[in-house]
């Protein structure tokens, strides 16, 4: 079965302060792509980033970066320097079947000023 | 290039008529996947459409169906409405190969 576990249900930091959301897959395949997105209250999901499986390098995009590590099974988003603008509710999904996107419960994050 | 589009964005309906909701694909994508967002919840998988077939289904009754035209355009037709289906629905588009989904805004369906 394909699974994607996002534990933290809701987080509340202080601008400037750094967060992590965590993010756990399950699947039996060996090929498959891992997705985070970002849904503000417009509803719209915006697309951060994809990640093969085959890809276990870390990537960072200004003050986003994302651990990847198949050994855990685990797809971890920190948002370095958080700022008020960050605050929406972020997905982690799978995709091994291309085109069916299985996702978490979301991480609700609140950043304060 | 445009993004995806749905309409309308927002749509009231009374338990056990029907409901149609559309969606435009991002120029260039031939690919239409629907999810149904439940409040607090993460988006769930419907179907898939791709050169007008459905290609993948998801834990949806009958009663859900779609369409998808030359363009690559879609409906979703929700049959018997039920309270339960009261929900954001979610369009994505992609091009078959690729691994990008472009998603729309949404169509939050409210059913009383």
């Amino acid at each position: 079965a394909q699974k994607v576990t996002q534990a933290q249900t809701e987080i509340s930091v202080v601008e400037k302060e750094d967060v992590t959301l965590d993010c756990v897959y399950e699947t039996r395949d060996t090929t498959y792509y891992l997705f985070w997105y970002k849904q503000p209250p417009s509803g719209e999901l915006v697309f951060l980033i994809r990640r093969n499986s085959f890809d276990e390098q870390n990537e960072i995009s200004g003050r986003y970066s994302w651990n990847f590590q198949k050994s855990t099974s685990s797809f971890n988003f920190t948002i370095t320097a958080s700022q008020v603008v960050d605050s929406a509710v972020y997905f982690c999904a799978l995709d091994n079947q291309g085109g069916k996107l299985i996702f978490g419960q979301g991480t609700e994050l609140s950043v304060k000023p | 290039e445009t993004g995806v589009t749905q309409s309308p964005t927002h749509l009231i309906k009374t338990r056990g008529q029907q409901v149609t909701l559309r969606c435009s694909s991002q120029s260039g994508h031939n690919t239409v996947s629907w999810y149904q967002q439940a409040l607090g919840q993460g988006p769930q998988f419907i179907f898939q459409y791709y050169r007008e077939e459905e290609n993948g289904r998801g834990n949806f009754p009958p009663r859900f169906s779609g369409l998808q035209f030359p363009n690559y355009s879609s409906e979703l037709n929700v049959n018997a409405l039920e309270l339960d289906d009261s929900a954001l629905y979610l369009c994505a588009s992609s091009l078959v190969g690729a691994n990008g989904y472009t998603f729309g805004s949404g169509t939050r369906l409210t059913v009383v």
